[in-house]
């Protein structure tokens, strides 16, 4: 157990419907950062968030949006949903921006039918 | 640029070393990394290593770096059927960002 938690454990939904993702870090720990895993993409970074603060962009989409609140759980919100964002989302967190150990949650398997 | 590659499956027998090897291209990485992925799980952090070390051991895993070649391995001594995963090589680009390799399917044969 990493200590980061993520809710719903899975997630089936429609296309063009929107749905949030939730990510409690490891206690301590003040970045959060979010992971899609799909088959074809492999994990891919998406975004980062440092004590409230959006830190670093990777390719996230447009439809796609997180925040950090100020107990530092985060959440990713993703909109418009399409049959190719069925995916593992993935939320890691770490003590600081700087020190990369990053602590992976269980994931949220998004179903988009 | 940022590519970390990795063999894709590995078979090995109980009880023998496994060695997975990993390449990445960007040569500013300040650490690299080793994840574990189990069926229907998350990513478990199995060990680091920082750029300026050649080698770090921990119980039965050792990680090899040669910087100059930007090749990682892992072996796993005495492997286990509790060893059977994906074993996803990564590197730390910028502070933040984690790139990570396809990662590798080990089965463990008895």
């Amino acid at each position: 157990d990493s200590g980061v938690t993520q809710t719903p454990k899975h997630l089936i939904t429609a296309t063009g419907q929107r749905v949030t993702l939730r990510c409690s870090p490891r206690s301590g720990d003040l970045s959060v950062y979010w992971y899609q895993q799909s088959l074809d993409q492999g994990l891919q970074f998406l975004i980062q968030y440092y004590n409230g603060e959006e830190r670093a962009k990777g390719n996230i989409l447009e439809r796609f949006s997180a925040q950090q609140f100020p107990d530092l759980h985060s959440e990713l919100n993703l909109s418009s949903l399409e049959l190719g964002d069925s995916a593992l989302y993935f939320c890691a967190s770490s003590v600081a921006s700087g020190r990369t150990e990053q602590y992976f949650g269980p994931g949220t398997r998004l179903t988009v039918t | 640029g940022e590519d970390v590659e990795q063999s894709l499956f590995l078979s090995v027998r109980e009880g023998d070393s496994s060695v997975i090897n990993c390449t990445y291209t960007d040569s500013s990485s300040t650490y690299l990394y080793w994840y574990k992925q189990e069926p229907g799980a998350g990513l478990q952090l199995l060990t680091y290593i920082f750029s300026n070390m050649d080698m770090k051991q921990d119980q039965r895993l050792t990680v090899l770096l040669n910087k100059k070649d930007k090749h990682l391995s892992l072996r796993i001594a005495d492997t286990q059927t509790g060893d059977s995963a994906i074993y996803f090589c990564a590197e730390s680009l910028n502070d933040y960002k984690l790139s990570f390799g396809a990662g590798t399917t080990v089965t463990v044969r008895a």
